[in-house]
C-alpha cells in the first residue's frame, strides 16, 4: 500500500536553515504536500508541488522533488523560533476522494 | 471566516460509554473527512464522505460509525468507547478534487477511561 516515511526529529539552530526529509512509495501520487501542526492546533497547509515540477520556492521555503527517487523535501530558510512545529509530508494520488497519505511528522527543534 | 468547526475541544469518557463528535465546514466542500492523531503513528484516516449522501471506510474505522448529515456537516460517533480510542481526532474538508488540499478543524482531544 501507500506509505510516506519521515524521520521524527529534526534539531537545527536559530537563523540555521532547516531541511525535512521524505519518501513516499506510491508512483501515481500526482500532488504532495507540506503541512505544519503547531501545539494544541490542526494542521495548516504550507505549501504543495505537483508531480511535473522539480522545485517551488514560496519566500523562505523550498521544496524539491525528486520523482525518480520519490523523494521530496523541505528547505526552511532562516529558521526561527516560530518555525518549531510538527512538519507533515503528505501525498495524494489526485482526483481521489480518499483523503492524503500522511507521514509520522518530523518534530522541528529550534535551538537558540 | 471559520472554516472547519469541531465541537467538543476536549471529552473524558468511561469505557462504555457513547458520544459524538461534531465536524461542520462553512467552505461549500464536498468531500469532508475524520482523522485520528496518536503519538508516533501520524494521521490515520478513520472514514470519509466523498459527497452529501456517501460515506466510506478508511484506514482504521472500526468502532466508529458516520454520518453525513449534509453538505456542512459531517459527524463521528463512538458506540461504545474503548481505550484504544484516546486520541486526538480531526475534521477535514477538500477545496477541490483537482489540488487535493485538505482544510482542518482544530482537533477534538479524546480520553477514555
Amino acid at each position: 500500500g501507500e506509505d510516506v516515511e519521515q524521520s521524527l526529529f529534526l534539531s537545527v539552530r536559530e537563523g540555521d536553515s532547516s531541511v525535512i526529509n521524505c519518501t513516499y512509495t506510491d508512483s501515481s501520487s500526482t500532488y504532495l504536500y507540506w503541512y505544519k501542526q503547531e501545539p494544541g492546533a490542526g494542521l495548516q497547509l504550507l505549501t504543495y508541488i505537483f508531480s511535473n515540477m522539480d522545485m517551488k520556492q514560496d519566500q523562505r521555503l523550498t521544496v524539491l522533488l525528486n520523482k525518480k527517487d520519490k523523494h521530496l523535501s523541505l528547505r526552511i530558510a532562516d529558521t526561527q523560533t516560530g518555525d518549531s512545529a510538527i512538519y507533515f509530508c503528505a501525498e495524494s494520488s489526485g482526483g481521489g476522494a480518499d483523503g492524503l497519505t500522511f507521514g509520522k511528522g518530523t518534530h522541528l527543534i529550534i535551538q537558540p | 471566516n471559520a472554516g472547519v468547526t469541531q465541537t467538543p475541544k476536549f471529552q473524558v469518557l468511561k469505557t462504555g460509554q457513547s458520544m459524538t463528535l461534531q465536524c461542520a465546514q462553512d467552505m461549500n466542500h464536498n468531500s469532508m473527512y475524520w482523522y485520528r492523531q496518536d503519538p508516533g503513528m501520524g494521521l490515520r484516516l478513520i472514514y470519509y464522505s466523498a459527497s452529501e449522501g456517501t460515506t466510506d471506510k478508511g484506514e482504521v474505522p472500526n468502532g466508529y460509525n458516520v454520518s453525513r448529515l449534509n453538505k456542512r456537516e459531517f459527524s463521528l460517533r463512538l458506540e461504545s468507547a474503548a481505550p484504544s480510542q484516546t486520541s486526538v481526532y480531526f475534521c477535514a474538508s477538500r477545496r477541490s478534487t483537482l489540488t487535493g488540499e485538505l482544510f482542518f478543524g482544530e482537533g477534538s482531544r479524546l480520553t477514555v477511561l
